[in-house]
């Protein structure tokens, strides 16, 4: 199985900030990679797919970057609605498998 | 626009088996481009891929390896749904469960999820 690792594990932001969070693949995925949102009590939310396109509807302050097994997830300008846990999911190959997950907290 | 309802038991007891139904409604179970994924989450594994079942001419059917010897997916083309079935179930498999959409099989992602069913193994 390819693991996904995540850092860092939480972040302490506040609004206005830029946020970075990296995922790293166990081995090259070229850019199969996703990105979703979770908030407490809710599914998941896809905000990026296929490492830098932006699903519909997710606002453009949020953007990704990366291929192979190094990948990073941007948020410009936090705002209140994006403090929230971030995912990664490699979409290359069976069994699909997610990152440990960040938790984007408020400073 | 594409929504999930699941269904199904909050409390299984050990060795029996977990069941939970995902209907689907913007979209069809018989889509030729789609993928119906089931996906859990705890605190001890996060976010874990269980399978999918997808129909092109036939239904084709991919599970994890870790729950591949007691899970089965199936495709309710009649009701437009798919369910779950877990068996064996042991306190580990307490987690939400959550349906998901892969929308185009070659994506392999997950744009459309269920609410979540909280389901706990305890007698």
């Amino acid at each position: 199985d390819i693991q996904m690792t995540q850092s860092p594990s939480s972040v302490s932001a506040s609004v206005g900030d830029r946020v970075t969070i990296t995922c790293r693949a166990s081995q090259g995925i070229s850019i199969s990679l996703a990105w979703y949102q979770q908030k407490p009590g809710k599914a998941p939310n896809l905000l990026i797919y296929t490492a830098s396109t932006l699903q519909t509807g997710v606002p453009s302050r949020f953007s990704g970057s990366g291929s192979g097994t190094d990948f990073t997830l941007t948020i410009n300008s936090l705002q209140p609605e994006d403090f929230a846990t971030y995912y990664c999911q490699q979409a290359n190959s069976l069994p699909f498998t997610f990152g440990g997950g960040t938790k984007v907290e408020i400073k | 626009q594409v929504q999930l309802q699941q269904s199904g038991p909050g409390l299984v007891k050990p060795s029996q088996t977990l069941s939970l139904t995902c209907a689907i409604s913007g979209d069809s179970v018989s889509s030729n481009g789609a993928a119906w994924n089931w996906i859990r989450q705890s605190p001890s594994r996060g976010l874990e891929w269980l399978g999918r079942t997808y129909y092109r001419s036939n239904w084709y059917y991919d599970y994890a390896v870790s729950v591949k010897s007691r899970i089965t997916i199936n495709p309710d083309a009649s009701k437009n749904q798919f369910s779950l079935q877990l068996n064996s179930v042991t306190p580990e498999d307490t987690a939400v469960y959550f349906c998901a959409r892969d929308p185009e099989y070659a994506l392999s992602i997950f744009d459309s999820w269920g609410q979540g069913t909280l389901v706990t193994v305890s007698s």
